[in-house]
């Protein structure tokens, strides 16, 4: 089955406590990107990687990094969570520019 | 890339037609429209995608205009689990903008 999968789906962490927030896709897509959706702000970009080893800053980059070393994983990292960055997260991928999105189930952080 | 304008909501009843027009004056000659539709905490999953005139698939239609400057996405005898919120967006070049959507509430 095509599919986006994230982990955790579910996370609550402290303040400064590094964590990474996986992401892969089965369907040999070129491009993924980060969304974190907040109440009254909507889906936000966070990165985008275009493919393997190349990846760009979205609108709301501070505070993330991202690395694309293989074309199926993009993993979202964040080396020193703070609670503004409490958010549902949300991981994507398309086949080519202007394709399909396929979404992941979407991962709840709560960053005390 | 092009800014999207849509109703912040819309209201239906079961078996209605619905039509939710986006517009979108900036478009690029190369860019496509597309919708997308979100349920709450769930991840946004695409309707439907077109270049111009008429696009129909088995969930929706999307008419849009010689000009490009608007689109409509029409969902036929909608069910209340067609309430959702729904996203136009206009090209991509990697980068989803998701403005704040329609949300549509249906009604039994």
């Amino acid at each position: 089955e095509a599919q986006v999968t994230q982990n955790p789906r579910y996370l609550i962490t402290v303040t400064g406590k590094k964590l990474t927030v996986t992401c892969s896709q089965n369907m040999n897509h070129e491009y993924m990107s980060w969304y974190r959706q907040d109440p009254g702000l909507g889906l936000r970009q966070i990165y985008y990687s275009m493919n393997v080893e190349v990846t760009d800053k979205g609108d709301v980059p501070e505070g993330y990094k991202v690395s694309r070393k293989e074309k199926r994983n993009f993993p979202l990292i964040l080396e020193s969570p703070s609670p503004n960055q409490t958010s549902l997260y949300f991981c994507a991928s398309s086949a080519f520019r202007d394709s399909e999105a396929f979404f992941g189930q979407g991962t709840r952080l709560t960053v005390v | 890339l092009a800014k999207t304008t849509q109703p912040i909501s819309m209201d239906s009843y079961e078996g209605q037609e619905v039509n939710i027009t986006c517009s979108h004056n900036n478009i690029a000659t190369n860019d496509y429209i597309t919708w997308y539709q979100q349920f709450p905490s769930q991840g946004p999953r695409f309707i439907i995608q077109g270049y111009k005139t008429k696009v129909t698939n088995e969930v929706a239609s999307l008419f849009i205009p010689a000009d490009r400057k608007s689109s409509t996405l029409s969902l036929p005898r909608v069910s209340l689990s067609d309430t959702a919120v729904y996203y136009c967006l206009v090209g991509t070049e990697g980068k989803l903008i998701f403005g704040q959507g329609t949300e549509l509430s249906v009604k039994p």
